[in-house]
């Protein structure tokens, strides 16, 4: 994998259940793992960053791992709230001789909960 | 607190006209970043900034410049604009430039060009 992916584009949950999306991302040359949360209107909140492969972070109802040899993390969301809903981007950052600084972002899990 | 402040909020501009997109942050960030978000991809980086006088391209910078005179701000210039850059425009900052920093974004500007 070359770009970073997210899957699935769009997914609509029911108030009260739990969910979970999929980041892939290069695994060469593997600095961190950034996650987003992005309301309409609103500007990307940053939730999660990630750079150990195992790592596993928690904010509340919301977690995420990271598998940095496959090349993977896993957003997960506890009993989804209509605040929830959302745009969640992730992005990768890679090292390289030119420096670790910038990000390619993934195109994002567009959420959506049902009340 | 202010943050990352974006401005204009929209504009409209005909092709062939310039302008220039202010960001300014007061978290006293040293990294600042200028994206575009165009419907179904992700964020592409155009420029970035490691500090005051120093500014880099990213991955798609043809048709706009930046600079960086003052650690506070990072203003994005397009000087002929054409329709396919009708986009949505962001301006990001980070404490340093290590990408594992969160990225502090402002509220965005709507550009079309008509």
């Amino acid at each position: 994998i070359l770009n970073v992916e997210q899957s699935p584009q769009s997914l609509h949950v029911q108030e009260g259940d739990s969910t979970n999306f999929t980041c892939s991302f290069p695994s060469s040359n593997f600095y961190a793992l950034h996650w987003y949360r992005w309301e309409t209107a609103k500007s990307p909140e940053a939730l999660f960053v990630m750079t150990l492969n195992g790592d596993e972070k928690k904010k509340g109802r919301i977690s995420a791992t990271l598998n940095t040899k496959e090349g993977y993390s896993y957003l997960y969301i506890k009993g989804s709230q209509p605040e929830d809903s959302a745009t969640y981007l992730c992005a990768s950052a890679r090292t390289s001789n030119f420096g670790n600084e910038k990000l390619t972002f993934g195109t994002g899990t567009r959420l959506t909960i049902i009340p | 607190n202010a943050g990352v402040t974006q401005t204009p909020k929209f504009r409209i501009l005909k092709i062939g006209q310039s302008m220039t997109l202010q960001c300014a942050q007061d978290m006293n960030h040293n990294y600042m970043y200028w994206y575009r978000q165009d419907p179904g991809m992700g964020l592409k980086l155009i420029y970035y900034s490691v500090g005051a006088g120093i500014t880099d391209k990213g991955e798609v910078p043809n048709g706009y410049n930046v600079s960086r005179s003052t650690t506070e701000d990072f203003p994005l210039r397009l000087e002929l604009a054409a329709p396919s850059q009708t986009s949505v425009y962001f301006c990001a900052s980070s404490y340093v430039g290590m990408g594992n920093q969160p990225q502090h974004f402002g509220d965005g500007t709507r550009l079309s060009i008509l």
